[in-house]
């Protein structure tokens, strides 16, 4: 298994709070990408980095951010939590630039906005 | 509007069978296709891919069909074992651009012993 941990697993916070989610890997994969799964969408790329300090927005950014100051930290932050950001978010590495296009995804986090 | 569907939310399959999960996309730009398994509580891990210059793909029991003037993929699992009971997500991917890639809303899969 790939070594990408996820923390925290779970966390139930409030509307208007910030919220970070990290994501750890020992890889040393040069992208990594943030996902949001729900019933009926599939995942869908909330933001990516191919490497430290550059990232961009993916399909549904609004509401996010994230930052990466080192190779193996990617983390997501909810500046100011809603509903509509309840979620299981996951986590992903790949290395294309090995040829290696399949991502391997972290154990994920369950976000509940209340 | 969705690039990669995935038609059937779930799919009932006898032990021993074969499954058919069938997957269904748009963009002509893709190129690179995947599928992903994934049990509850457990992020996706990677299942099988196949490259747009081939038709075919096979490792062990999973085997990958692409028709690309269908615009259809398709993952066969013979024989179906109960452990297979998942979700599988259909992805589809531009080599190029590291960033596009779509995934499906996924088919539940039951293997029934």
């Amino acid at each position: 298994d790939a070594g990408i941990t996820q923390s925290p697993r779970h966390k139930v916070t409030e509307t208007g709070t910030p919220v970070t989610l990290r994501c750890h890997q020992t890889e040393n994969h040069r992208y990594m990408y943030w996902y949001r799964q729900d019933p009926g969408h599939g995942l869908r790329l909330i933001h990516y980095s191919y490497g430290v300090k550059d990232t961009d927005k993916g399909e549904v950014s609004d509401g996010y951010s994230v930052s990466r100051s080192k190779t193996e930290d990617f983390l997501l932050t909810l500046e100011s939590a809603t509903s509509s950001q309840t979620s299981v978010y996951f986590c992903a590495i790949s290395e294309p630039g090995q040829g290696i296009y399949e991502q391997y995804f972290g154990p994920g986090t369950r976000l509940t906005v209340t | 509007d969705q690039q990669v569907k995935q038609n059937s939310p779930s799919l009932s399959v006898q032990e021993g069978r074969i499954s058919i999960l069938n997957c269904d996309y748009t963009n002509s730009m893709f190129d690179y296709f995947l599928w992903y398994k994934k049990y509850p509580a457990e992020g996706p891990t990677f299942l099988i891919s196949i490259s747009s210059i081939k038709d075919k793909n096979e490792d062990g029991r999973f085997t990958v069909f692409l028709n690309k003037s269908a615009k259809h993929l398709s993952l066969h699992i013979v024989p179906s074992q109960p452990g297979d009971s998942a979700v599988y997500f259909c992805a589809a991917s531009v080599r190029t651009s590291y960033d596009k890639v779509i995934f499906g809303p996924g088919t539940s899969l039951s293997v029934i012993p």
